[in-house]
């Protein structure tokens, strides 16, 4: 069945960076775009980036434009997001996502995981 | 951008209810919406998607209708575990957004 494992979260210092990875399982994985979405804590859900099967197009929140970049590696079922520059308003639970198509458009997000905590303070 | 509305922004509801959550979105997106369920501490499930499709393995008593601007999520008898908040998710173009969430009671 479809896993998807986050890791990669934890603390930083505003200004600092940090790359979260996310290893995936029980799917072809070069077959579906993928994503990171993220919620900050008591608030609603944040649409972060897309990357598509062959990481060729990355699509990005206005918010994270130039901060933020997707990869992936098809080849060991992974996504990641470098996180750099990051600001206190970064603070969230960042949830990988693996992204359904219809038609090549990416539709809805079918599968999350956990999610992975990461706090953005001095 | 395209930004997404929903209303109300918390319900509470009896066991057996029908419930109607309504998303707007600014502007036409076709039949492009999805929409999640999430549990408190939980990641979100898929519920519908293409405004109206059932995602498998989700029960009957979730359906989704609506087309351009107007979209509504019902539960046709609720039930206690449906206890959560709600969001729709515009997939027409990027930068894909989501509604602000309705939380979902039960009396």
């Amino acid at each position: 069945q479809v896993h998807l494992a986050e890791s990669g979260g934890g603390l930083v210092k505003p200004g600092g960076s940090l790359r979260l990875s996310c290893a995936a399982s029980g799917f072809t994985f070069s077959d579906y775009y993928m994503g990171w979405m993220r919620q900050a804590p008591e608030k609603g859900l944040e649409w972060v980036s897309y990357i598509s099967t062959t990481g060729s197009y990355t699509n990005y929140a206005d918010s994270v434009m130039g901060r933020f970049t997707i990869s992936r590696d098809n080849a060991k079922n992974s996504v990641f997001l470098q996180m750099d520059s990051l600001r206190a308003d970064d603070t969230a639970v960042y949830y990988c996502a693996r992204v359904m198509d219809i038609v090549l458009i990416p539709a809805a997000i079918d599968y999350w995981g956990r999610g992975t905590l990461v706090t953005v303070s001095s | 951008d395209i930004q997404m509305t929903q209303s109300p922004s918390s319900v509470s509801a009896s066991v057996g209810d029908r419930v109607a959550i309504t998303c707007r979105a600014s502007q036409d997106i076709g039949s492009w919406v999805a929409w999640y369920q999430q549990k408190a501490g939980k990641a979100p499930v898929l519920l519908i998607y293409a405004a109206s499709t059932l995602q498998s393995g989700v029960p009957s008593r979730f359906s989704g209708s609506g087309s351009g601007t107007d979209f509504i999520l019902t539960i046709s008898s609720l039930q206690p575990e449906d206890s959560a908040t709600y969001y729709c998710q515009q997939a027409k173009r990027f930068p894909i957004a989501f509604g602000q969430g309705t939380r979902l009671e039960i009396k």
